[in-house]
C-alpha cells in the first residue's frame, strides 16, 4: 500500500469496555511498532514485532494492552477495560528490516478517547 | 538510562530568522539520533537523521557527542516549516526509538 494504514481514526469508548486497534503496514515491512502519545507528550513505545515474533513488550503499561501480529502483516493492539489514562493517539510503524538502518514509518494514529 | 530532551515546548521566530531547536539525549553507547517532524493533520514522518549527514529542507543537524546534543538547525526560517518536531534515539538493535516530548515550530510572516 502507499503507506501505514491504522484504523478507525477515532475510537470513543465508555471506561471499562474493550477495544481494538489495527494496524497495515507496508507491504513486505518487516519490523512493527506501537506507540502510545498522549496529549504534549511524544510518543512512547509499547511494543515491537519482528515478522509474527512479538520480541519486546517491555513498553506495555499493564496486562490489559495485547498485541499480535498472528501472519506477520496486519496488527492488533487490543485495550482490555478501559480506564481514562488510556486516552491517547496510538501509533503503529513499520520499517523494512529489522535492526538500525531501516527508517521507521508512521500511521496516522487512532486517538482513543475513553469517557 | 536513554533519555531524550527537548527543552522548549513552543519556538517562535519570525520568517527569514534563524532557528535552532535543541535536543539533548542520554545513552551509554552509539547512539543513533533523528529528527521526525509532524505538520498539522499529516502524519509522523523522518526528517533527517544523523547518520545521513544531509540537509533535508535547509534543516541540519549535528551529533556532538561531548555534549550529547543534536540540534536541529535552520538559517532562515520559512512559514512553512511551522510543525510539532521531535528528536528520536535509537540505541538498541531491534529499530525501537526512544522521542523526545517535541517543539513546536511557530514562523510567523
Amino acid at each position: 500500500g502507499a503507506g501505514v494504514s491504522q484504523s478507525p481514526r477515532y475510537k470513543v469508548a465508555k471506561r471499562g469496555q474493550d477495544v481494538a486497534l489495527r494496524c497495515d503496514p507496508i507491504s513486505g515491512h518487516v519490523s512493527l511498532f506501537w506507540y502510545q502519545q498522549a496529549l504534549g507528550q511524544g510518543p512512547e513505545f509499547l511494543t515491537y514485532f519482528q515478522n509474527e515474533a512479538q520480541l519486546d513488550k517491555s513498553g506495555l503499561p499493564s496486562d490489559r494492552f495485547f498485541a499480535e501480529r498472528p501472519e506477520g502483516s496486519v496488527s492488533t493492539l487490543k485495550i482490555q477495560r478501559t480506564q481514562q489514562e488510556d486516552s491517547a493517539v496510538y501509533l503503529c510503524a513499520s520499517s523494512l528490516s529489522a535492526g538500525d538502518n531501516s527508517p521507521l514509518h508512521f500511521g496516522n494514529g487512532t486517538r482513543l478517547t475513553v469517557t | 538510562a536513554q533519555r531524550v530532551t527537548q527543552p522548549e515546548k513552543l519556538l517562535s521566530v519570525f520568517k527569514g530568522a534563524p532557528v535552532e531547536l535543541k535536543c539533548n539525549y542520554s545513552y551509554s553507547g552509539s547512539p543513533e539520533l533523528f529528527w521526525y517532524v509532524q505538520y498539522s493533520r499529516q502524519r509522523l514522518q523522518l526528517l533527517l537523521r544523523h547518520i545521513s549527514r544531509e540537509s533535508i529542507k535547509g534543516f541540519t543537524a549535528d551529533l556532538n557527542k561531548g555534549e550529547t546534543s543534536f540540534h536541529l538547525k535552520k538559517p532562515f526560517a520559512q512559514e512553512e516549516d511551522s510543525a510539532m518536531y521531535y528528536c528520536a534515539l535509537r540505541g538498541g538493535s531491534q529499530g525501537n526509538l526512544i522521542f523526545g516530548k517535541g517543539t513546536k515550530l511557530s514562523v510567523k510572516p
